[in-house]
């Protein structure tokens, strides 16, 4: 167990729908990251967060969209879903102190289908 | 750019045999790090290098964080059915973001 959670574990969902996955980083971790993961294909970064505030964007799409709150939990919006958009979605956390990144910890993952 | 080339793409062993793959790069890093996943879960952190040079083990894992520091190994000995998966290695330059390979399947055959 990494100590990082994600909710839902599953989620089926219309094309066209908005979801929103949610992610818990481990205590004491201040850095949150999104990866999205096709299948059978490596680890695309979408976004960080750090104590709050958006760090880092990779490949995004505009009908996403993150944000990290107060208590340091993550939400990741995906709206107007297409098919493509069908992937395992990950959270890892990761402690970033003194402004060195740390080793980065992962979520179980959030399994999003789009019919 | 900070590509990472992960070799090989794919692995079939037989169980009890020794396990290598390796990770490299144009650019350096200076941090090395080894994940394996299993099917449908998250990535799991198995060894994490800070120095070039730096020899870990982690059980029957071994790695290595390349001299040069653009490269890096990951040893596998005595593979058993659950050493079944796919291994990404990670690279960082700090305050670049973290980069992933592309990923080593193995399979292992009792």
């Amino acid at each position: 167990d990494s100590g990082v959670t994600q909710t839902p574990k599953h989620l089926i969902t219309a094309t066209g729908q908005r979801v929103t996955l949610r992610c818990s980083p481990r205590s004491g971790d201040l850095s949150v990251y999104w990866y999205q993961q096709s299948l059978d294909q490596g680890l695309q970064f979408l976004i960080q967060y750090y104590n709050g505030e958006e760090r880092a964007k990779g490949n995004i799409l505009e009908r996403f969209s993150a944000q990290q709150f107060p208590d340091l939990h993550s939400e990741l919006n995906l709206s107007s879903l297409e098919l493509g958009d069908s992937a395992l979605y990950f959270c890892a956390s990761s402690v970033t102190s003194g402004g060195v990144e740390g080793e980065q910890y992962f979520g179980p993952g959030t399994r999003l289908t789009v019919t | 750019g900070q590509q990472l080339n992960q070799s090989p793409q794919s692995m079939f062993i037989q169980e009890g045999e020794d396990v290598s793959m390796n990770c490299t790069s144009s650019s350096i890093f200076n941090t090395w790090l080894w994940y394996k996943q299993d099917p449908g879960e998250g990535p799991v952190l198995l060894i994490a290098l800070y120095k070039a040079g730096e020899l870990t083990s982690n059980g029957r894992l071994t790695a290595q964080f390349g001299i040069t520091r653009k490269d890096s190994f990951l040893n596998i000995s005595a593979s058993i059915p659950s050493d079944v998966g796919i291994y990404f290695c990670a690279g960082q330059l700090f305050p670049l973001l973290m980069r992933f390979g592309a990923g080593t399947r193995l399979t292992v055959k009792p």
